[in-house]
């Protein structure tokens, strides 16, 4: 299956900054999924990206798919101490199984 | 409706000791899977099952075997624990043929000492 590489693997903003994490491929992807992990937690699914160039937002998240389906990247504006987290992109493997990337973790400070 | 559910919680093994982690759900899924999570690696998959009746090979299978029992539980077993195999283990599921998309389970804290 496909690697995935994930950066940055750690940011630190204050509450109210924005955020971005971004994910890269060596080879294109059919569709890439991101989650979300609060600490202590399992990972959440957030969203399922499958098109060329489409964005989608959920609320502050801005989910982005390149247009060569080989990167993609995950905003978030106005960070809230809620968003605390490492945040994970995840490409397909055989089957339906998922390679992940390492994660960004995410540290707001009030 | 549970979602995915995994037993035990918290489990604490002597080197050799071997254990069986389980793995139930309870959304009619199709494909179910074990990952291991350890600090700055992410989640890397142990072994994944597409359907009733069939198990593959993910990146890291060694020291682990895996049983599909029925289309709700798929177990994760170590046969002769080292220490090398502390870690968060998770289970997860996928039913849509059209979505990738994963539910997980709340995971075991495994620790070999």
């Amino acid at each position: 299956g496909q690697q995935v590489m994930q950066i940055p693997q750690y940011q630190h903003v204050q509450e109210g900054e924005d955020f971005t994490t971004y994910c890269n491929s060596s080879t294109t992807l059919s569709n890439i999924q991101w989650y979300k992990q609060r600490p202590g937690g399992h990972p959440v699914f957030l969203i399922q990206l499958v098109k060329s160039g489409e964005v989608k937002k959920q609320k502050r998240l801005t989910f982005q798919f390149g247009e060569a389906k080989k990167n993609s990247s995950l905003h978030i504006t106005a960070t809230q101490t809620t968003d605390v987290g490492t945040y994970f992109c995840a490409g397909p493997s055989s089957g339906y199984a998922l390679n992940f990337g390492k994660g960004t973790s995410l540290l707001v400070t009030p | 409706n549970a979602g995915v559910t995994q037993t035990p919680k918290f489990q604490v093994l002597k080197t050799g000791q071997s254990m069986t982690l389980q793995c139930a759900q309870d959304m009619n899924h199709n494909s179910m899977y074990w990952y291991r999570q350890d600090p700055g690696m992410g989640l890397r998959l142990i072994y994944y099952s597409a359907s009733e009746g069939t198990t593959d090979k993910g990146e890291v299978p060694n020291g682990y075997n895996v049983s599909r029992l029925n289309k709700r539980e798929f177990s994760l077993r170590l046969e002769s624990a080292a220490p090398s195999q502390t870690s968060v283990y998770f289970c997860a599921s996928s039913g849509d043929r059209f979505s990738y998309e994963q539910y997980f389970g709340p995971g075991t804290r495994l620790t070999v000492t």
